[in-house]
């Protein structure tokens, strides 16, 4: 059975650092991995999506490396901010339908 | 971009009364929704995979007579919890996945947050 593991659960920077939060699963045959933010209270909202046959996906500051082989995914944040402070969610899916596996999570706290 | 909508956002009801919560995609057809439990500073848990027109299949440990998922039609699923007790408070989560071939993503509703006291 999949899962998902997310270190560290909690970090604490100050704002403009760069920094990564690290996700690693147990089987490696996967179909795509997410990424998502939550703030507290609140929905999902989706971050990056990386489909197995991919390497890394950016948005923005944000930057998502997948290495199936190893079991791994990273998202970096560049020149955090504040506004940058929330939950954030490592998912994966094994195949196409079904559903996403979560882990527990980083929550982050950027201060000014 | 794709939407999923919830109804309602919160809801508090009182022990031994059931509760409705029903999820939609407002712009597309899902054919399969997934729903999701969380409870507070928890991940998310996978309840039980709905395909339209069809029975939910229920994960391992989640009660299927005491959640009771409805989807009658590709842009609606109802979860409704049953008899509900204190330990059922939590935030539910739907989401919906986009018949649509290839990244097989998964949209995701604003969440239900359900107190019962």
């Amino acid at each position: 059975k999949q899962e998902v593991t997310q270190i560290p659960a909690a970090l604490s920077v100050p704002e403009g650092e760069n920094l990564v939060l690290n996700c690693s699963f147990t089987d490696s045959a996967i179909y795509n991995l997410q990424w998502f933010r939550q703030d507290p209270g609140k929905g999902l909202t989706s971050l990056l999506l990386i489909q197995s046959s991919q390497r890394e996906q950016t948005s923005g500051r944000l930057n998502a490396s997948l290495d199936k082989s190893s079991g791994r995914s990273t998202l970096y944040i560049a020149a955090s901010q504040p506004g940058d402070s929330a939950t954030y969610l490592c998912a994966v899916k094994d195949q196409a339908g079904t559903a996403l596996i979560f882990g527990k999570g980083t929550t982050l706290s950027v201060s000014s | 971009g794709a939407v999923v909508s919830q109804h309602p956002s919160w809801v508090i009801c009182k022990s031994g009364t059931s509760v409705k919560i029903e999820c939609r995609s407002l712009d597309f057809q899902a054919t399969t929704m997934f729903w999701y439990r969380q409870f507070p500073k928890q991940s998310l848990m996978l309840m039980a995979t709905s395909n339209e027109g069809s029975k939910a299949t229920y994960e391992q440990g989640v009660e299927k007579d005491k959640f009771l998922i409805n989807h009658a039609s590709l842009t609606l699923s109802t979860l409704t919890v049953t008899s509900a007790h204190p330990e059922d408070s939590s935030f539910y989560i739907c989401s919906a996945s986009a018949p649509r071939g290839g990244a097989g993503e998964q949209y995701f509703g604003p969440g239900t947050r359900l107190t019962v006291t």
